[in-house]
């Protein structure tokens, strides 16, 4: 059975740096073709992609939004952690981690989501 | 990469067929048959209903379906029930993007 936990601060204040993590079991990140990715959703508006990280250290990162964000993954731990730096109110949002298919194309579980919000 | 065009609001009644559009470009939908959908019932996280265009995860209820032509990729919900009732996102990979989702469609039961 394959879960995901996202964990972090719930509040973080403007140009402040804000590092989630996703702790995950029933998969391993060493095996061939699994990533874990990063997806974010504002209050009341649409699913945004921001970064995937692959079982080979392969990492993408959304266009809009890469000079901000780092993926990176500690296998020993299950666990993979993805940092924003220059936190804007307009980057309150819920933050899912998302557990991608050995084809690569596809997220087929998703953790519950945590809120961070951004506010002085 | 620009979000993939989806209409803000769908609706039917219970058993009718509804049909939701996710419009994208030749550089991601139109390329790629790699397209999936995802339900979100309200303060729950997205699930995964339809990959790689038209197929369906184990569990996941056949009367959803789906499909593409061109730009323009469809999801099919038959027979509708009143726990359709959700928000559907579609997503597709769009190569050195790697992936975009669409604005997302609210389906209402009437």
């Amino acid at each position: 059975q394959i879960t995901l936990k996202e964990s972090g601060p719930t509040l973080v204040k403007p140009t402040q740096t804000l590092t989630l993590t996703c702790t995950f079991s029933g998969f391993s990140l060493s095996t061939s073709g699994v990533g874990v990715g990063w997806i974010r959703q504002p209050p009341g508006k649409a699913l945004e992609w921001l970064a995937l990280i692959y079982w080979d250290d392969d990492k993408r990162y959304s266009p809009s939004l890469k000079s901000r964000l780092t993926i990176t993954k500690d296998t020993s731990k299950n666990q993979v952690v993805l940092t924003m730096t220059n936190m804007d109110p307009v980057d309150t949002a819920t933050y899912f981690c998302a557990h991608s298919d050995s084809s690569g194309w596809f997220f087929d579980y998703w953790g519950q989501g945590t809120l961070v919000t951004v506010s002085s | 990469q620009s979000a993939l065009t989806q209409p803000a609001s769908v609706s039917g009644s219970p058993g009718q067929s509804i049909t939701i559009s996710c419009t994208g470009t030749s550089s991601d939908v139109g390329s790629y048959n790699l397209v999936s959908w995802y339900q979100q019932h309200p303060g729950k996280a997205p699930k995964l209903m339809i990959y790689e265009v038209s197929k369906r995860p184990s569990g996941v209820s056949n009367r959803f379906s789906g499909s593409k032509s061109g730009n323009t990729a469809s999801l099919t919900i038959s027979g509708l029930q009143a726990e359709d009732e959700a928000d559907y996102y579609c997503c597709s990979y769009a190569g050195s993007s790697p992936w975009v989702f669409g604005g997302g469609t609210k389906l209402t039961v009437l």
